[in-house]
């Protein structure tokens, strides 16, 4: 049973870089036919899709138009993990932030992280 | 906000049926892309509860069950249980934006 954990700092000052991780367990970072991804929840946004990384015999990575730029998703294999940072915050990125995996050529995400709540205040 | 619109709550007594429903357009639904419906309990993670529009993961009580229309998607909770009380999210994918999207949640409250 594939099992997914996020863990971060729940509170950060604007323009500060969000940070979190999330351990995979009962799959591999590695699976060629995984995508691992990081979603986010807010009442002014609702859930949105961030972004993505996945291993096809290389690395690759995807993100939404609303935070290319200051978006980074990066796998550790050493961990079998993958992390999400976000640069610059603003209380705009007040989110509780999910990581979940899509199997590939599939549209759904199975399983999703608890959660963690991630809070932008000065 | 969201790209799916779905009601914001909805509510039924135990034992009756409820529907939630979730309207996209041309470039998600209407393109032929799949709809797939998660339950949130209270303090968990997100849930499958309906993929590929009908279809029930291993362990998904048959009370639950999905359809999809053109550009609408329903979910149909029968036999309503205290537990059913949750939030359902509908999501599919947008080929516009490229995306997953999803709706903004419906609160299903058992009376």
């Amino acid at each position: 049973q594939v099992q997914l954990q996020e863990s971060g700092p729940g509170l950060l000052k604007p323009s500060q870089t969000l940070s979190l991780t999330c351990a995979i367990s009962g799959d591999s970072v590695s699976n060629k036919t995984a995508v691992w991804n990081w979603i986010r929840q807010s009442p002014s946004r609702g859930l949105e899709w961030l972004g993505r990384t996945y291993y096809r015999s290389k690395w690759y990575y995807d993100y939404a138009a609303s935070v290319k730029g200051r978006i980074t998703v990066n796998p550790d294999t050493s961990k079998n993990q993958f992390s999400l940072q976000l640069k610059s915050v603003t209380p705009e990125d007040t989110a509780v932030y999910y990581c979940a995996r899509r199997i590939h050529l599939t549209y759904y995400f199975d399983p999703w992280g608890q959660g963690t709540l991630v809070t932008v205040s000065s | 906000q969201s790209v799916l619109t779905q009601p914001p709550s909805v509510s039924g007594a135990p034992g009756q049926r409820v529907t939630i429903s979730c309207t996209g357009s041309s470039s998600n639904m209407g393109a032929d892309y799949d709809v797939h419906w998660y339950q949130r309990l209270p303090g968990t993670a997100p849930k499958l509860l309906i993929y590929k529009n009908s279809n029930r993961p291993s362990g998904v009580s048959d009370r639950f069950s999905g359809s999809k229309s053109g550009t609408s998607a329903s979910l149909a909770i029968t036999g309503l249980q205290p537990e059913d009380e949750a939030d359902y999210y509908c999501q599919s994918y947008d080929t516009s934006l490229g995306i997953a999207v999803f709706g903004g949640g419906t609160k299903l409250t058992v009376l």
